[in-house]
């Protein structure tokens, strides 16, 4: 079964400073699609960037992007340039031929 | 463009009740599928429908069904209800066509309680 594993419970930030995020998954697949979720206090779940395991170039989304190391298993998020508004719950999640499975989830804190 | 809408927005039950939930689909979306999240856990699938049928299930126990309408809309139906089933529950919607790209879209939640 896949697994995805988020090692940092918490993390906090000072505004306008970079952050990165951390991801492992395990699986056997050979196709799949990776993603980072953000859920405000609002608790609905935000598409943030996706990746697909295919593509060597890592995704990037204005101020997000990714480091994926397919052969690690690792798909860490960069947060440039943080803002008051990125403040959320940060999840990470895989999608291979069956469902979508989800990390533990990092609470990102922003210090103005 | 509506997203996807859930009801209602909290819950309380006790103990051995039976519980309804909703969800209508980003319109054009075909495919609904159905997440428990815990308190300070990642989501946790527990099934998907198109078509009117169950097409995949996580690992949860019979007491969780659902259904869909001929409009893509849903329901989560939870029996006997457990302390442990407090939790948010979140619908998540796609269209069938688009499923190699899977970028489901989510409801708000349905936050349940039970006592």
């Amino acid at each position: 079964a896949q697994t995805v594993t988020q090692s940092q419970p918490e993390m906090s930030v000072q505004e306008a400073e970079t952050v990165t995020l951390s991801c492992t998954y395990d699986t056997s697949e050979s196709d799949y699609y990776l993603f980072w979720y953000k859920q405000p206090p609002s608790r609905q779940m935000i598409l943030v960037i996706r990746q697909e395991a295919y593509k060597q170039q890592n995704a990037t989304e204005n101020r997000f992007s990714v480091n994926f190391q397919k052969a690690a298993k690792s798909f860490s998020l960069k947060i440039s340039d943080s803002q008051l508004g990125d403040a959320a719950m940060y999840f990470c999640a895989y999608q291979g031929a069956q469902k979508l499975v989800f990390g533990q989830g990092t609470r990102l804190t922003i210090n103005p | 463009d509506a997203g996807v809408t859930q009801s209602p927005t909290h819950l309380i039950k006790t103990r051995g009740q039976q519980v309804t939930l909703r969800c209508s689909p980003k319109s054009g979306h075909d495919t609904v599928s159905w997440y428990q999240q815990a308190l300070g856990q990642g989501p946790q699938f527990i099934f998907q429908y198109y078509e009117e049928e169950e097409r995949q299930r996580g690992n949860f126990p019979d007491r969780f069904s659902g259904h869909q309408f001929p409009n893509y809309s849903s329901e989560l139906n939870v029996n006997a209800l457990l302390l442990g089933d407090s939790a948010l529950y979140l619908c998540a919607s796609i269209r069938r066509f688009d499923l190699a790209k899977n970028i489901q879209y989510f409801g708000a939640g349905t936050r349940l309680s039970v006592l």
